[in-house]
């Protein structure tokens, strides 16, 4: 059964330092995967998808890297800012388009 | 990407009685499936809501708990029956044509 793991599960970092998030699975046979970001109380904001054969995506201050082989995944934030503080979760995509979550990181950038 | 939609953005509703949440999605999708997300929890797949047929259910849910319409490609019902205490989460709805899922704003439901 897949399972994934975000590490660590809450981050508390002061405003304009570069950080990384990580996320592991089990499975490496995995479709896509797909970080989100969660704001308190609200739904998933899609940030960056990595199709299983890309080793990474990149938008703005953010970058998605994935290594199938080593079942892990990592999402770097630079210059990081208040308003980056929300939970960020990985999930895996299978091909008939389910999600398998992580936990989430919990991110607070402190001003 | 998709724009999603929920109605009710959420609602308390009295042990036993049970309640609709209404997703509507801007552009038909091939895709939809309904997550719970209990409190202090990251997401859990109910089921997936297949267009014109029965929505196919993962371990633990059941039919007669968490009935699901899906009429047409841009429109999916979810209905909590039954309500108890235990039941109160956000409820989302996810659409997608492709790789990429977009999730709509959720419903927190609150159950006393």
């Amino acid at each position: 059964k897949q399972e994934v793991t975000q590490i660590p599960a809450a981050l508390s970092v002061p405003e304009g330092e570069n950080l990384v998030l990580n996320c592991s699975f089990t499975d490496s046979a995995i479709y896509n995967l797909q970080w989100f970001r969660q704001d308190p109380g609200k739904g998933l904001t899609s940030l960056l998808l990595i199709q299983s054969s890309q080793r990474e995506q990149t938008s703005g201050r953010l970058n998605a890297s994935l290594d199938k082989s080593s079942g892990r995944s990592t999402l770097y934030i630079a210059a990081s800012q208040p308003g980056d503080s929300a939970t960020y979760l990985c999930a895996l995509v299978s091909q008939g388009g389910k999600l398998i979550f992580g936990q989430g990181t919990e991110l607070s950038v402190k001003p | 990407s998709a724009v999603i939609s929920q109605k009710p953005s959420r609602d308390i509703c009295q042990r036993g009685t049970s309640l609709t949440i209404q997703c509507q999605v801007d552009s038909q999708v091939t895709m939809m499936f309904w997550y719970r997300q209990q409190p202090g929890q990251s997401l859990t797949l109910i089921a997936t809501a297949n267009q014109g047929s029965e929505a196919t259910y993962e371990s633990g849910f059941v039919i007669d708990k968490f009935p699901i319409s899906r009429p047409n490609l841009t429109f999916s019902t979810l209905t909590v029956s039954n309500m108890s205490p235990e039941d109160s989460s956000i409820y989302l709805c996810s659409a997608g044509t492709g790789a990429e899922q977009f999730f709509g704003p959720g419903t927190r439901l609150t159950v006393l």
